[in-house]
């Protein structure tokens, strides 16, 4: 069964930082691309970016370039978001997803619920 | 950046009826686009890719058309189960882009 299991919840201080995992299974891990996805409370999709496990090619929106940084570990099977410098805003549900055909993503994540607050 | 605008942002329907959701891109995307159903506490599922074409296990009542700049799902005959958040999304321009969501409510 194809699977993209995500790291639990977490409750972070302004200022620190944060990194979250994805771990893929059932399939070629280094044979697809993996996007995360910020969903901030009540609020739709934001993509936040990619990266292609098999060379580590990676790009970023525009809107969190700086912000984050995305990484993998081919050995474990497992993408990485890391969340710096965190903010009350950046309190949101963060989800990994699986990019098929058309840049579409067929297998998502859980969802890791991360909260900032004093 | 390409900006994808869903309409409506709400739909009241009974269980039976058709829905007709619409997503806008502000530049042409060919048939690089894509439609999700969220459900509350859950991640998107994907309905529908290549503008038209099912993911796996989707049921038939799901459709996509549409090509360049409009595009539409259909759901021709509301299943309980079908109350949720859509999304749309571009896969033809980096960065990547989803529209704002349409919510399917219960008349």
């Amino acid at each position: 069964e194809v699977q993209l299991v995500q790291s639990g919840a977490e409750v972070k201080k302004p200022g620190e930082s944060l990194k979250i995992s994805c771990k893929g299974s059932g399939y070629t891990f280094t044979s697809y691309w993996i996007a995360w996805v910020r969903q901030m409370p009540g609020k739709g999709l934001d993509w936040m970016g990619i990266i292609y496990p098999g060379d580590s090619d990676t790009t970023y929106s525009p809107s969190f370039q700086g912000q984050v940084s995305i990484s993998a570990d081919n050995s474990i099977g497992t993408a990485y978001l890391q969340l710096s410098s965190l903010k009350a805003s950046d309190t949101a549900i963060y989800y990994c997803a699986r990019r098929v055909a058309g840049h579409a993503f067929d297998m998502w994540g859980q969802g890791t619920v991360v909260t900032v607050s004093a | 950046d390409i900006v994808l605008t869903q309409s409506p942002a709400s739909l009241s329907l009974s269980p039976g009826e058709r829905a007709t959701l619409s997503c806008r891109a502000s530049q042409s995307i060919s048939t690089s686009l894509a439609w999700y159903q969220q459900k509350s506490g859950q991640p998107p599922r994907l309905l529908i890719y290549d503008a038209s074409t099912r993911a796996t296990g989707i049921p038939a009542r799901f459709s996509g058309s549409g090509s360049g700049t409009d595009f539409t799902l259909t759901i021709s005959s509301l299943e309980p189960e079908d109350f949720s958040v859509y999304y749309c999304q571009q896969g033809s321009k980096w960065p990547l882009t989803f529209g704002g969501g349409t919510k399917v409510e219960i008349k």
